[in-house]
């Protein structure tokens, strides 16, 4: 049963540590997805990576954050200092592209929950 | 950056046809319809996508009005199991690319 893998489940760290949250994306899906998700936002798109090319991270804040794909096999996103305002859902999702871009599923994974104190 | 318009919430009774509307008014002849859901807790889950035909699939049918300015997702034996967010999701595959953007969604409450 293919899924897309996200750790760690939960986290829960103090202002100003790093934060690292991994996603295994299904394999063989080339695009990658980055979601937050609080209450008051709803979900939005940080960033996303096709064939491991980062093509838009637009809604991610520059200045702490990055996301990357060291492999076909891990996303990362990293948070660094880590402020209470990070705090929410983290989902990673996946999708195979083809050449008009994902027509059918998004696989969302189950999410990180960060709390940064 | 959604393009597109939902009720906030949803009630429906247990075993009835849930009908989850959804108005894209500004859709574009290359625009897709797509729906999602979310599950207390859950990541999104995808449900159905459409152009201009309706489709069905096991969990749910979709229903595009002619003019394709508005749709209409119908679960036809909702269970309890069924109360989530709803999604609707329009999407340029040509220029939009990859983007999802997902609204508010419609909190939907089946009820015994």
């Amino acid at each position: 049963d293919a899924r897309v893998t996200q750790t760690p489940r939960h986290k829960v760290t103090e202002m100003g540590q790093e934060v690292t949250m991994r996603c295994q994306p299904i394999l063989g899906h080339n695009t990658v997805f980055w979601y937050r998700q609080t209450m008051m936002q709803g979900l939005e798109l940080l960033a996303y990576f096709r064939n491991r090319a980062p093509l838009d991270d637009s809604g991610m804040p520059k200045d702490r954050f990055s996301a990357e794909m060291p492999d076909a096999t891990l996303a990362t996103l990293k948070i660094q200092p880590s402020e209470p305002r990070d705090s929410a859902v983290y989902f990673c999702a996946s999708g195979l592209t083809g050449g008009g871009g994902i027509t059918g599923e998004l696989f969302f994974g189950e999410g990180s929950r960060l709390t940064v104190l | 950056d959604a393009k597109t318009t939902q009720p906030t919430s949803m009630d429906c009774a247990e075993g009835r046809a849930a009908n989850l509307p959804c108005n894209h008014s500004t859709i574009s002849g290359n625009e897709y319809v797509y729906w999602y859901r979310q599950i207390h807790s859950q990541g999104p889950q995808y449900i159905i996508h459409g152009l201009k035909n309706n489709e069905t699939n096991e969990m749910a049918s979709l229903i595009i009005t002619e003019d394709r300015k508005s749709s209409t997702l119908i679960l036809p034996h909702a269970t309890l199991r069924d109360t989530a967010v709803y999604y609707c999701i329009v999407r340029d595959l040509a220029h939009n690319f990859n983007k999802f953007y997902f609204g508010s969604g419609t909190k939907l409450n089946v009820k015994p």
